[in-house]
Order: structure tokens, then C-alpha cells, then sequence
């Protein structure tokens, strides 16, 4: 079975700043998708990222960028000239390819980043 | 537009009572799920389906129960038989590998 690991139950960064939240994953297949996923306070959840397991560049979407170490299953998240609409909790999550095993994500327990003025 | 929608937003139950919780896609996807989220515990997979007529349970099935008898359509049941079923359930819907696309949620208070 899959596993998602988020160390870091809260993180604070100050605007314009930038701050990298952790990811570990478990899995003992070759072929899957990571991603992020933001929750703001409205608790819509929100794509940031996606990466697949297959492509070794790190995904980029505009200030949010991704670390992603295939060996050492990690993937971390990095936001560069935070903004106060960033605050929010923030997910990392696992799915296996192809879609025929269902899609089906597999969450951490998420990260509430705090963006101070 | 197309989009997701859960209904309603928030839903008061007395224990021991069924509840049925809507969830309605336009997005013309193939694949639905439910997810439950529980403070410090993101979010686990109740059921998913991937056609019309057929469901698979997830990780927290017990005490649950869905149909599927519409592509657009597919209802959450939270019997008397969940111990703990107050949560923020939400419902996502797919298509091939495309990332899952998520409705607005429905807040559950069991009392």
C-alpha cells in the first residue's frame, strides 16, 4: 500500500519570502503521479502541482515549484515570493498510472502554511 | 460552467438516523469518488466509481453506501452504522489521467 508523509503539521513565512514544504511517499511501483493540493479557508481543494514519476524535471507553476527526488521518495514544495492568499493547508498526494487503477489519491496529512504581513 | 456540486453546504442529523449526501458533476467524467477529511488526518477514501452501475470501497467503506446509476450522479449514504460520522465529505470527479476535480464539500454534524 501507498503511504504520504507530511513532517511538518504547521509553517509560518513572512510575505515576499519563501518557504519548501516537505513530502515522503512509499510505494514500490515505477509509475505514478504526485501532486499538491491547496486548501484555503473556503475548503475548496485547489490542484498547485503535478509531476509524473516518469519525467525527472521538477514541475513549475509560476511561483510553486517542486523537488521531486524519485530515489529517496521525496517531494517537496517550494513557494517563492509568498503571498497572503497563500495561506491555506496544503496536501501532498499519490496516485498511481494508469487511470485504470482508479485514480484514486492518496493524502498526507496536509501542512497549514500562515503568511504574515 | 462545468463544475461539481455538493449539496447542501451544511447538514445537521440526529444519531441513528441515514443520511444521503449529493453530489452532481457536469464535467461529463467517467470516475467519482468520496472523501472523508478529518482534522490532522487529510483526506481517506470512502468510495470511488469508475462507470455507471459499479462502485469500488475505498479505505473507510464501513457504514457507507453509494450508487451510481447516472454519470452525472453519485449519492453518499451515511447509515446509522457509521460510528463517527461527522466530517467534511468530499466529492471529486476524473477523467482518464486527468487530475481529480473537486466540489465545494458538505459539512456533516451527527448529534
Amino acid at each position: 500500500a501507498q503511504t504520504v508523509t507530511q513532517s511538518q503539521p504547521e509553517m509560518s513565512v513572512q510575505e515576499a519570502e519563501t518557504v519548501t514544504l516537505s513530502c515522503t511517499y512509499d510505494t514500490s511501483e515505477n509509475n505514478y503521479y504526485l501532486f499538491w493540493y491547496k486548501q484555503p479557508p473556503s475548503r475548496q481543494m485547489i490542484l498547485v502541482i503535478r509531476q509524473e514519476a516518469y519525467k525527472q524535471q521538477n514541475a513549475t507553476e509560476n511561483r510553486f515549484s517542486v523537488n521531486f527526488q524519485k530515489a529517496a521518495k521525496s517531494f517537496s514544495l517550494k513557494i517563492s515570493d509568498s503571498q497572503l492568499g497563500d495561506t491555506a493547508m496544503y496536501f501532498c498526494a499519490f496516485s498511481l498510472t494508469p487511470a485504470e487503477y482508479g485514480n484514486k489519491l492518496v493524502f498526507g496529512a496536509g501542512t497549514i502554511l500562515r503568511v504574515k504581513s | 460552467d462545468g463544475g461539481i456540486t455538493q449539496s447542501p453546504k451544511y447538514l445537521f442529523r440526529k444519531e441513528g438516523q441515514n443520511v444521503t449526501l449529493s453530489c452532481e458533476q457536469n464535467l461529463n467524467h467517467d470516475a467519482m469518488y468520496w472523501y472523508r477529511q478529518d482534522p490532522g488526518q487529510g483526506l481517506r477514501l470512502i468510495y470511488y466509481s469508475q462507470i455507471v452501475n459499479d462502485f469500488q470501497k475505498g479505505d473507510i467503506a464501513e457504514g457507507y453506501s453509494v450508487s451510481r446509476e447516472k454519470k452525472e450522479s453519485f449519492p453518499l449514504t451515511v447509515t446509522s452504522a457509521q460510528k463517527n460520522p461527522t466530517a467534511f465529505y468530499l466529492c471529486a470527479s476524473t477523467e482518464g489521467n486527468s487530475p481529480l476535480h473537486f466540489g465545494n464539500g458538505t459539512r456533516l454534524t451527527v448529534t
